[in-house]
């Protein structure tokens, strides 16, 4: 089945250790995000690649980085890793930015993410 | 005001009854609407989208959209112990990438 695949799913790093968090497709689909969502809150957006084109938006803090090196293959980047990136990290694709339906998400199973 | 509002719940239901939800809005210019849901530790997994106004079902599941009243629903009829999770509404424009999500309502069916 083509899916959204995040590896690992549950991630322990220690305050101020580089990390780096991954994600596969199989859909072929263009776009490629990263969301952070902590408990009882919805997803928030980091970013997004449209093909090699990088998308951040204005609140992710630099702390944060990704990597697209090809279409099926994005990596999520945190640099100095603090208490409060705890969290669940996820995934997302979709076909396109815009037009019907192809701006519809799906979504990985997340990477959780614990800073000692 | 947010953008999109959902009773975050609890709701508890007794298996086989109706569950019913529900977001409002308040930009008019979304077009597509989408329920996700997400069982505890896991990642959001799509149930079911729907463009503009209208109705959509899917087994057990049926999505409504009313864009005069900016309002969607979500039923799940004969609803079983495995629909426990917390149900996500979402919306975006057309032309737009960034969804803007509900807050999550989450369901518990009891056995």
């Amino acid at each position: 089945d083509a899916m959204v695949i995040q590896n690992p799913r549950y991630q322990v790093t220690q305050f101020g250790k580089p990390v780096t968090l991954s994600c596969s497709q199989t859909l072929n689909h263009n776009v490629m995000y990263w969301y952070q969502q902590k408990s009882s809150q919805a997803p928030k957006l980091l970013f997004h690649y449209y093909d090699k084109d990088f998308n951040n938006e204005a609140d992710t803090p630099d702390n944060f980085q990704s990597r697209r090196p090809n279409t099926s293959f994005c990596f999520l980047d945190i640099r100095s890793p603090g208490l409060g990136d705890a969290a669940m990290y996820l995934c997302a694709t979709s076909r396109e930015t815009s037009g019907r339906g192809g701006n519809i998400q799906y979504f990985g199973a997340g990477t959780r993410l614990s800073v000692l | 005001q947010k953008e999109v509002e959902q009773d975050p719940g609890p709701l508890s239901v007794p298996e086989g009854a109706i569950v019913s939800l529900n977001c409002t809005y308040s930009n008019s210019a979304f077009q597509y609407f989408m329920w996700y849901r997400q069982y505890s530790r896991k990642g959001p997994e799509l149930l079911m989208y729907t463009y503009s106004s209208g109705n959509k079902e899917d087994g057990r599941f049926t999505a409504q959209v009313d864009k005069s009243s900016k309002y969607i629903s979500l039923f799940i009829r004969d609803s079983q112990p495995s629909d426990s999770a917390t149900y996500l509404c979402a919306m975006t424009r057309s032309n737009d990438y960034k969804l803007s999500f509900g807050a999550g309502t989450t369901v518990t069916v009891r056995a």
